[in-house]
């Protein structure tokens, strides 16, 4: 499976669009792009996830690069409950396929 | 979202003692289910993937013969913690991947946890 880079942490003011980043430079052509994060002591909650389109849902936005090594995580307006540590994980989409988890990125979302 | 249950949420046990969590997706079937572990500050680190009426795949490192893994049907899977030590007190996580015709057949969705405290 390819990994990924993130930021250790980010800092976001209440209201205000969060972009997180990811680099995948070594993604292959079969595997998506997986965005999760987890708020503290609790599981992993899925936000969304791509191939090679960008994709919106309720929750957040995903913008892959055209090359899809990289792609960035877009919350519009963050809220004190987006604090958070989010994780974004690239791995193909059926059979066995495993989600290994790296250290991802610590969100801080202030008043 | 497909919802994943999972149960305990906490568990207090003595040394020695063997405790059973379960994982159960409660509004699709899941063909895949994972088991996770994650100690305090750090990631989640996958300890098997488990098919149903299969024999579980465990990562390396991971003692098959202390961590039991059942995944009897297409929603439920438990993990059982066997004669288990203060050094196994962590918090165990379950994942599940829905079927080929599931909506959640490509996304894993997870339990809230089990936050085990071996005495």
């Amino acid at each position: 499976d390819a990994k990924t880079t993130q930021p250790t942490s980010m800092d976001c003011a209440e209201g205000r669009a969060a972009n997180l980043p990811c680099n995948h430079s070594t993604i292959s052509g079969n595997e998506y792009v997986y965005w999760y994060r987890q708020i503290h002591s609790q599981g992993p909650q899925y936000i969304i996830h791509g191939l090679k389109n960008n994709e919106t849902n309720e929750m957040a936005s995903l913008i892959i690069t055209e090359d899809r090594k990289s792609s960035t995580l877009i919350l519009p307006h963050a809220t004190l409950r987006d604090t958070a540590v989010y994780y974004c994980i690239v791995g193909s989409s059926g059979g066995y396929n495993k989600l290994i988890f790296g250290a991802g990125t610590r969100l801080a979302v202030h008043p | 979202g497909a919802v994943v249950s999972q149960h305990p949420s906490w568990v207090i046990c003595k040394s020695g003692t063997s405790v059973k969590i379960e994982c159960r997706s409660l509004d699709f079937q899941a063909t895949t289910m994972f088991w996770y572990r994650q100690f305090p500050k750090q990631s989640l680190m996958l300890m098997a993937t488990s098919n149903e009426g299969s024999k579980a795949t465990y990562e390396q490192g991971v003692e098959k013969d202390k961590f039991l893994i059942n995944h009897a049907s297409l929603t439920l899977s438990t993990l059982t913690v066997t004669s288990a030590h203060p050094e196994d007190s962590s918090f165990y996580i379950c994942s599940a991947r829905g079927t080929s015709g599931s909506p959640a057949k490509n996304i894993q969705y997870f339990g809230a946890g089990t936050r085990l405290s071996v005495l």
